[in-house]
């Protein structure tokens, strides 16, 4: 069954290094996201990806992060200067559309990052 | 603004009684409800998805209901197993795109 994938599964960096997290989607989706899970909190939406250019985004996703999708297959989730608070696990997702009622996200197992 | 909250927060049963989780969200203009399964440390697996002109869907021993004028969405687990052991987290579609979800449901079935 196809899958959401996410690379690396943990990543470790230094407060104000840039990391660069990276997803392959379900192959014939179109509709890409991004949210992150702070410890012991909820699930948070950061940005939703169609045709190329941001749908949608949240007050979380501010000029620190970008999102790109470089080629046919990849998606990248850019945070260019990492603070302690951006350490959480981000899950990608992925959805055939996005207009409708029947639309079932699928999500990626995630990248825990831890920034010290 | 949306809001999901899930009680109990955590709910721990024996083996082989059926399960009970509760979602309650806030705004009842929702195109879809998602209820997904995570385990400690991995990632979501989406469960059911309910449309918003359904009342209620199935899949094998789960039973997800939905009540969008007051609010309400049950997850009924039957004849519970110890591999049920999990988080329980469901989301609701607004307009847009995102999911708003809630703060899950921690279930231990024990043997």
């Amino acid at each position: 069954e196809p899958e959401v994938t996410q690379t690396p599964s943990h990543q470790v960096t230094q407060m104000g290094q840039e990391v660069i997290l990276r997803c392959v989607p379900i192959s014939n989706h179109l509709y890409f996201y991004w949210y992150r899970q702070i410890l012991g909190q909820k699930v948070e939406f950061l940005v939703s990806f169609y045709n190329n250019e941001i749908s949608e985004k949240s007050e979380i996703f501010d000029d620190q992060f970008s999102v790109e999708r470089p080629d046919g297959s990849n998606f990248t989730l850019k945070i260019r200067s990492t603070k302690l608070e951006d350490s959480a696990m981000y899950f990608c997702a992925s959805s055939s559309w996005s207009s409708g009622s029947t639309d079932t996200q699928y999500f990626g197992p995630g990248t825990r990052l831890t920034v010290l | 603004k949306q809001e999901v909250t899930q009680i109990p927060a955590a709910l721990s049963v024996p083996e082989g009684e059926n399960l009970v989780l509760n979602c309650s969200f806030t705004d009842s203009a929702i195109y879809n409800l998602q209820w997904f399964r995570q385990d400690p440390g991995k990632g979501l697996t989406s469960l059911l998805l309910i449309q918003s002109s359904q009342r209620e869907q199935t899949s094998g021993r789960l039973n997800a209901s939905l009540d969008k004028s007051s609010g309400r969405s049950t997850l009924y687990i039957a004849a519970s197993q110890p591999g049920d052991s999990a988080t329980y987290l469901c989301a609701v579609k607004a307009a847009g795109n995102k999911l708003t979800f809630g703060g899950g449901t921690r279930v231990l079935v024990k043997p």
